[in-house]
């Protein structure tokens, strides 16, 4: 079945600086979508991406949708202590298939 | 997108016994689902909640452990029966809302169970 390699599992970082995260699939996505999960609440999504070459910004947040349709990033830039949480790439192979998750990248940002 | 609130947000419970979790929608919608995410883990989508039919159960889950109820389109509900610690997760309701028009999930809260 489809599966997702998210990287990295988790990252420690200063305030400040930028963080990059990707994932691959052993298939080809239609649709990429980025969420975050803050302790103790559901996953919130970030940016969605429906088009192969796609880059997407959301405030400081940028995510691209892999030429291969196999991969996508999600860039954070100038990080700060509220972006803490984990955060879970997730790709479906069509518009009415499973939305597969990634296994997630915890964040810690030092202040 | 939809709001949507799960009660309870987390209870603990004793080895042996049933809960039921409630997923509240603000508005209609069509396509309901519960994951699973096991401390540490990512989502596992347990079964699609179907209006007037039975749930679609995904690989590895089964009616018996994890009935679910869809009395309409705007609320269901999900059991863990006879609990065991293995059972100790976050269970998410989400639906599927429109974004740019393509679907996405929205998820709720989630209700944290501890089972001893």
């Amino acid at each position: 079945g489809q599966q997702l390699n998210q990287s990295p599992q988790s990252m420690f970082i200063q305030e400040g600086e930028d963080v990059s995260m990707n994932c691959t699939s052993s298939s080809i996505f239609n649709t990429w979508l980025w969420y975050k999960q803050d302790p103790g609440e559901g996953p919130v999504l970030l940016i969605a991406l429906y088009k192969a070459g796609e880059l997407t910004s959301n405030g400081r947040l940028t995510a691209q949708f892999g030429i291969t349709r196999k991969d996508s990033f999600l860039n954070i830039s100038a990080s700060i202590p509220s972006d803490v949480g984990i955060y879970f790439c997730a790709g479906r192979g069509n518009q009415g298939g499973k939305l597969i998750f990634g296994q997630g990248t915890e964040l810690s940002v030092k202040p | 997108s939809a709001v949507i609130s799960q009660k309870p947000s987390r209870d603990i419970c004793q080895r042996g016994t049933s809960l039921t979790i409630q997923c509240q929608v603000d508005s209609q919608v069509t396509m309901m689902f519960w994951y699973r995410q096991q401390p540490g883990q990512s989502l596992t989508l347990i079964a699609t909640a179907n209006q007037g039919s039975e749930a679609t159960y995904e690989s590895g889950f089964v009616i018996d452990k994890f009935p679910i109820s869809r009395p309409n389109l705007t609320f269901s509900t999900l059991t863990v029966s006879n609990m065991s610690p293995e059972d100790s997760s976050i269970y998410l309701c989400s639906v599927d809302s429109t974004d740019s028009g393509a679907n996405v999930l929205t998820f709720g809260a989630g209700s944290r169970l501890t089972v001893l």
